[in-house]
C-alpha cells in the first residue's frame, strides 16, 4: 500500500544542519505535490513547506523561510527537507505527507508518514 | 496574520453526538479554503478524515461528517464512541501554496 517513510532525524546543536529524507513507496510519487508538517513535542501541528509535483513551486511557513528548503528527486521518489541554522524552537516530530489529487493540489494531504524526531539543543 | 481557531477541548457522551468547529480571527470559513480534517492519538501520526470540506478519506467511519456550518468549517461525529477520544486539527488553505492548522480540539468521551 501507498507508504512514506521519513528519515535523517537525529540531536544536533543550535546553528547546526540537518537534511530530512522521506522514501515514497506504491504510488506514482512524481505526480503528487508533497509537505511537511512538525509537531514540537506536546504541541499542535504545524505546516512547514510544500513542494509541486515537478518540484518548480516551493512554499514555506515564515517560521522556517530562508533557513529550511525542500526538494525532491522523482527518480528517486524521495522528498526532502534541508534544515539550516537550526534553532531550540525547531524541536519536533517532522512528517511528510502527500496530497490526495494527482497535479497542483496543494490545499489537504490523505497519506502522513510516522515521523522523524529532530531536537535542537546544545 | 490569519489565525484558524478551534475550541481548545470538548466533551461528549458515549453514543452522543458533538461538533467540532474550525474558524477564522477575520472573516468566514468557505468551501475556498479546502478545510480539512485530521486526527491524532497520543504517539500516533496524524490520519485523515476529510478534505475538500466533505470528503471522506479511506477507511473513515460514516458517523463522522465534514462540513461548512454558518462561517466555519464543521467536523460532526454521530454517535461517538471511546476511540474517538482523540485530537482534532483542522487546516485551512489560504492559496499561494500556504496551509494553516488550527491549534486542535481535544475530544474527550465520557
Amino acid at each position: 500500500q501507498v507508504q512514506l517513510v521519513e528519515s535523517g532525524g537525529d540531536m544536533v546543536q543550535p546553528g547546526r544542519s540537518l537534511r530530512l529524507s522521506c522514501a515514497a513507496s506504491a504510488f506514482t510519487f512524481s505526480s503528487y505535490v508533497m509537505h511537511w508538517v512538525r509537531q514540537a513535542p506536546g504541541k499542535g501541528l504545524e505546516w512547514v513547506t510544500v513542494i509541486s509535483h515537478d518540484g518548480d513551486d516551493k512554499y514555506y511557513a515564515d517560521s522556517v523561510k530562508g533557513r529550511f528548503t525542500i526538494s525532491r528527486d522523482n527518480s528517486k521518489n524521495t522528498l526532502y527537507l534541508q534544515m539550516n541554522s537550526l534553532r531550540v524552537e525547531d524541536t519536533a516530530v517532522y512528517y511528510c505527507a502527500k496530497v490526495p489529487y494527482s497535479g497542483n493540489y496543494f490545499a489537504a494531504f490523505d497519506i502522513w508518514g510516522q515521523g522523524t524526531m529532530v531536537t535542537v539543543s546544545s | 496574520q490569519t489565525v484558524v481557531t478551534q475550541e481548545p477541548s470538548f466533551s461528549v457522551s458515549p453514543g452522543g453526538t458533538v461538533t467540532l468547529t474550525c474558524g477564522l480571527s477575520s472573516g468566514s470559513v468557505s468551501t475556498s479554503y479546502h478545510p480539512s480534517w485530521y486526527q491524532q492519538t497520543p504517539g500516533q501520526p496524524p490520519r485523515t478524515l476529510f478534505y475538500n470540506t466533505n470528503i471522506r478519506s479511506s477507511g473513515v467511519p460514516p458517523r463522522f461528517s465534514g462540513s461548512i456550518l454558518g462561517n466555519k468549517a464543521a467536523l460532526t461525529i454521530t454517535g461517538a464512541q471511546a476511540d474517538d477520544e482523540s485530537d482534532y486539527y483542522c487546516m485551512l488553505y489560504m492559496g499561494g501554496g500556504i496551509s494553516v492548522f488550527g491549534g486542535g480540539t481535544k475530544l474527550t468521551v465520557l
